[in-house]
């Protein structure tokens, strides 16, 4: 089982700024199978980043993704108060499918 | 639009049963992977079970192996899963989510309660 785990825990970054969030996997991921997700309070995940590094439809340019092997990062540049939220990481090379614990954004 | 709807959910007692529902619109469910994936309160996501468009892969994760069954009907357009034995540690959202390796699509989930 890859098991995936994040840093920080809790970021705290002022509007406008850049945030950088951090994956790590206990096993390489082939192909860069990792994708990132964000949770704003009460609503379900949102698919942001796939293939590490390719924004899903719709997501602004400020949110990209960069890794391979077993180092993966989310980049936000230019904060916007839209952005903060918890962001989770998945590997999906193999079974089980697991995200890593999250990293809650929030405002500095 | 592609849409996800989940129901089913609902207050079960310690080694109930429950069945939930997903309902997919905006797009043909029988073409798609699906998985399902839980959020016990204030906690993180959990992948639970994934099913293939065809029906004939099935994974489950270790937590719910031999207690909780996938299927799928998709000429009703909906995909199940079917939770017996329950636990208190079951307690959770359950969202369904269009698989294709990642997740693009999530329903809004529908809450399960294990409690005596």
């Amino acid at each position: 089982e890859i098991v995936m785990t994040q840093s920080p825990a809790t970021l705290s970054v002022s509007p406008g700024e850049r945030a950088t969030l951090s994956c790590r996997a206990s096993q390489n991921i082939r192909s860069s199978y990792l994708a990132w997700y964000q949770q704003k309070p009460g609503q379900a995940p949102r698919l942001l980043i796939y293939g590490a590094s390719t924004r899903a439809a719709g997501i602004p340019a400020r949110f990209s993704g960069s890794g391979s092997g077993t180092e993966f990062t989310l980049t936000i540049s230019s904060l916007q108060s839209e952005d903060f939220a918890v962001y989770y990481c998945q590997q999906y090379d193999n079974w089980p499918r697991g995200f890593g614990q999250g990293t809650r954004l929030e405002i500095k | 639009q592609v849409q996800l709807v989940e129901s089913g959910g609902g207050l079960a007692k310690p080694a109930g049963s429950l069945r939930l529902s997903c309902e997919a619109s905006g797009f043909t469910l029988s073409d798609y992977n699906i998985s399902w994936i839980r959020q016990a309160p204030g906690k993180g996501l959990e992948w639970v079970s994934y099913i293939n468009s065809r029906g004939d892969t099935i994974k489950y994760a270790d937590s719910v192996k031999g207690r909780f069954t996938i299927s799928r009907d998709n000429a009703k357009n909906s995909l199940y899963l079917l939770m017996n034995s329950l636990r208190a540690e079951d307690t959770a959202v359950y969202y369904c989510a269009r698989d294709i390796m990642a997740l693009d699509y999530w329903g809004q989930g529908t809450l399960v309660t294990v409690s005596s």
